[in-house]
Order: C-alpha cells, then sequence, then structure tokens
C-alpha cells in the first residue's frame, strides 16, 4: 500500500504566479484534507473534499481552490502567489462514515518556496 | 475560531527519562482528540485517536489520557529513548466532524 502520495515534494514558484499542487489518497480512503504549515507552528486547515465536493472550508482566501477527481485524488491550486504562501502543505486522507473521519493518513508533504 | 494549545513548545530530556506534555482544547462540542508523531522528513503518524472523556490509550512505551470536561489530554512517554525524539501534535475535531484543529506542537529531544 503506497499510502498517501503527494507530489511535487518541492517547488519554487515565483511571486504571482500560479501552483498546483496534486494528493493521491490511501487505497479505500475518499476523503482528502489540505494543511498548510508554516515553519514553527501547526498545520492549518485548509479544505476537505468528499464526494468531489469541497464539503468543509478553513480560514483562507479564495486564491486558494480546490478539487477532487473520481479516483478520490485531489489538488490544491493557489494563484496571485505570495512570499507568504511559502510553506509546507500536507495533505491527509481519510474515510468518512456517518459524518466521522478514520483512518487519518497524512503524506509527506509539498515544500511551496514563493521568491 | 478553536484554540488548541499545546505544552511545553519543546522538552529536551536524557534517555530514560519519563515525559509528559499536554494538549488543550476547547471542551464544548467535542468529537475526537488525535495525537500524531511527526518526525522530521516524514509524515506524521497517528498514535492515537479519542473519543470518550476518560479514555485511555496505549503503544508501547507511549501512553495518552483524555478529559473532555475540562478540555485536556497527556501524552506520557516512559523511559524516552533517542528514536521518540519527534514533534508530538495533536489535533481536535469538534461535532461538526470533519475538519480538525491542530496545535503548534510539542518538540521532543532526547539526548543518549
Amino acid at each position: 500500500d503506497a499510502g498517501v502520495t503527494q507530489s511535487p515534494t518541492h517547488l519554487i514558484k515565483t511571486r504571482g504566479q500560479q501552483v498546483t499542487l496534486r494528493c493521491s489518497p490511501k487505497s479505500g480512503h475518499d476523503t482528502v484534507s489540505w494543511y498548510q504549515q508554516a515553519l514553527g507552528q501547526g498545520p492549518q486547515f485548509i479544505f476537505q473534499y468528499y464526494e468531489e465536493e469541497e464539503r468543509q472550508r478553513g480560514n483562507f482566501p479564495d486564491r486558494f481552490s480546490g478539487h477532487q477527481f473520481p479516483n478520490y485524488s485531489s489538488e490544491l491550486n493557489v494563484n496571485a502567489l505570495l512570499l507568504g504562501d511559502s510553506a509546507l502543505y500536507l495533505c491527509a486522507s481519510s474515510f468518512l462514515v456517518q459524518g466521522v473521519l478514520y483512518g487519518y493518513t497524512f503524506g509527506s508533504g509539498t515544500r511551496l518556496t514563493v521568491v | 475560531i478553536l484554540n488548541v494549545e499545546q505544552s511545553p513548545q519543546s522538552l529536551h530530556v536524557q534517555e530514560g527519562d519519563s515525559t509528559n506534555f499536554t494538549c488543550s482544547f476547547p471542551s464544548s462540542n467535542f468529537y475526537a482528540l488525535h495525537w500524531y508523531r511527526w518526525e522530521t522528513a516524514k509524515s506524521p503518524e497517528a498514535l492515537f485517536v479519542m473519543t470518550l472523556n476518560g479514555d485511555e490509550k496505549k503503544k508501547g512505551r507511549i501512553s495518552a489520557t483524555l478529559n473532555t470536561k475540562e478540555g485536556y489530554s497527556y501524552l506520557y512517554i516512559k523511559g524516552s529513548q533517542p528514536e521518540d525524539s519527534a514533534t508530538y501534535l495533536c489535533a481536535f475535531t469538534h461535532t461538526n466532524a470533519g475538519k480538525s484543529t491542530f496545535g503548534d506542537g510539542t518538540t521532543l529531544t532526547v539526548k543518549p
């Protein structure tokens, strides 16, 4: 079992550009959550996808958008990048049963640097 | 905004010492509390998920307790080993189950 895989592992972008990060969930998982972790802080929730729809959203601007595909994989898109978007972006997959998430599993993250 | 606080922020102990740290979370609308162990350059690894007041979980030398009425959880490590060095994160899920709010973590360093 490959677990949760994220790509790319590292990325450098210029301010104002757009970026797409990808996440493949663990086999059997149907829910994908995205987190941003700045240096020295805990992961901050961006949003969560289930059945190809955004199920919950954290306090992030509309520049952050996402998508979930029929195979449960997901993308995180960030437009008009700012220097402050530099962070580790984590994806976590799980499966949802009667409103409860089980088997929360993280990927290794994508390190985004905006210059 | 849900506040999840962990203390201490960092901890340095000698091999063989036992240690514990705290996660504080809102006591209302509790649903679940997760503990994760996060080693540098690796994915966070789930240690425990606790849902009931008074829950106690154990995995080897690591154990955790939960008090939902007062809004705290303790993580204990007995006889710390250098391989226990990591950041330990807790995450709170409230009754609107779905997203988890994370603390900033406690970074443990165990010196041989």
